[in-house]
C-alpha cells in the first residue's frame, strides 16, 4: 500500500505563473488535508477535503489560491499568479475519515520556489 | 481558540544525554495528541499519538511521551538521543469537531553534539 503521494518534489516558478501541486491520498482515504509550512515555521492547515467537496477552506488565502479533489484522480491545490511569498513547502495528508483514533498520513511535500 | 505551542525553539544536546521537547496545548475538550519527526527536507513521520488511557505512550524510535492533563503538557523523552536524531520535532492536537484537521505548534530544532 503506497503512501501519500506528492508531486512534483520541487517545483520553480517565476512571479505571475501558476503552481499545480498533486496529492494521491492513500489506497481507502477520502479525506485530504492541505498544510502549508512556510521558512523556519510549523505547519499551518490550508484546507480540508473529502471526494468532490471542499468542507473546510478557513486557512485558506481569500485570493488565488483554490483546491479540488475530484471523484477520479488526485487532490489539486492551485496557486494562480504566485508571489514569492507563496514560496514554501506545501505538504498533503490523507485519512480514511475523520472519526476519533484516526490519523492522517503525510505526503513527502512539495518544495516551491517563486523566483 | 485551540492553540499548541513548543516554548523551546532550538535545542542542543550531546550524544547519549536524555531529551526532552516540551509540548503544551489549548483547547477545551479531550485532546488527541501527536508528536511527529521532520528530517530536512522530507516530510512528517508519526512518532507517537496519544487518544486516551495510559498517559505515558510509546511511540518508534525509542521515545515516549507523557500527557498531564493538569499542566496541559504532552511533552517528549528519549533516555539516550543518538545523532540520527537531529531534526525538526512537531507537536500537535487534532480538532475532530473541526473535520480532523491539525493544529501544529512551531517547532523545536534538535541538535546533537558528538
Amino acid at each position: 500500500n503506497a503512501g501519500v503521494m506528492q508531486n512534483p518534489r520541487h517545483l520553480v516558478r517565476r512571479r505571475g505563473q501558476e503552481a499545480r501541486l498533486r496529492c494521491s491520498p492513500m489506497k481507502g482515504h477520502s479525506h485530504v488535508y492541505w498544510y502549508r509550512q512556510l521558512p523556519e515555521e510549523g505547519l499551518k492547515f490550508m484546507v480540508y477535503l473529502q471526494k468532490e467537496n471542499i468542507i473546510d477552506e478557513s486557512g485558506m488565502p481569500k485570493e488565488r489560491f483554490s483546491a479540488e479533489f475530484p471523484k477520479e484522480g488526485p487532490s489539486i491545490l492551485r496557486i494562480q499568479q504566485v508571489v514569492r511569498g507563496d514560496s514554501a513547502a506545501y505538504f498533503c495528508a490523507s485519512s480514511p475519515g475523520q472519526g476519533r483514533n484516526t490519523e492522517a498520513f503525510f505526503g513527502q511535500g512539495t518544495r516551491l520556489t517563486v523566483v | 481558540a485551540q492553540s499548541v505551542t513548543q516554548p523551546d525553539i532550538h535545542i542542543t544536546v550531546s550524544e547519549g544525554a536524555s531529551l526532552e521537547l516540551r509540548c503544551n496545548y489549548s483547547y477545551g475538550a479531550t485532546p488527541y495528541l501527536f508528536w511527529y519527526v521532520q528530517s530536512p527536507g522530507q516530510g512528517l513521520q508519526l512518532l507517537l499519538k496519544y487518544f486516551s488511557g495510559d498517559t505515558l505512550v510509546q511511540g518508534i524510535k525509542g521515545f515516549e511521551a507523557e500527557f498531564k492533563r493538569s499542566q496541559s503538557s504532552f511533552n517528549l523523552r528519549k533516555p539516550s538521543v543518538h545523532w540520527s536524531d537531529a531534526a525538526e520535532y512537531f507537536c500537535a492536537v487534532v480538532i475532530y469537531n473541526q473535520g480532523g484537521k491539525l493544529i501544529f505548534g512551531q517547532g523545536t530544532e534538535l541538535s546533537v553534539k558528538p
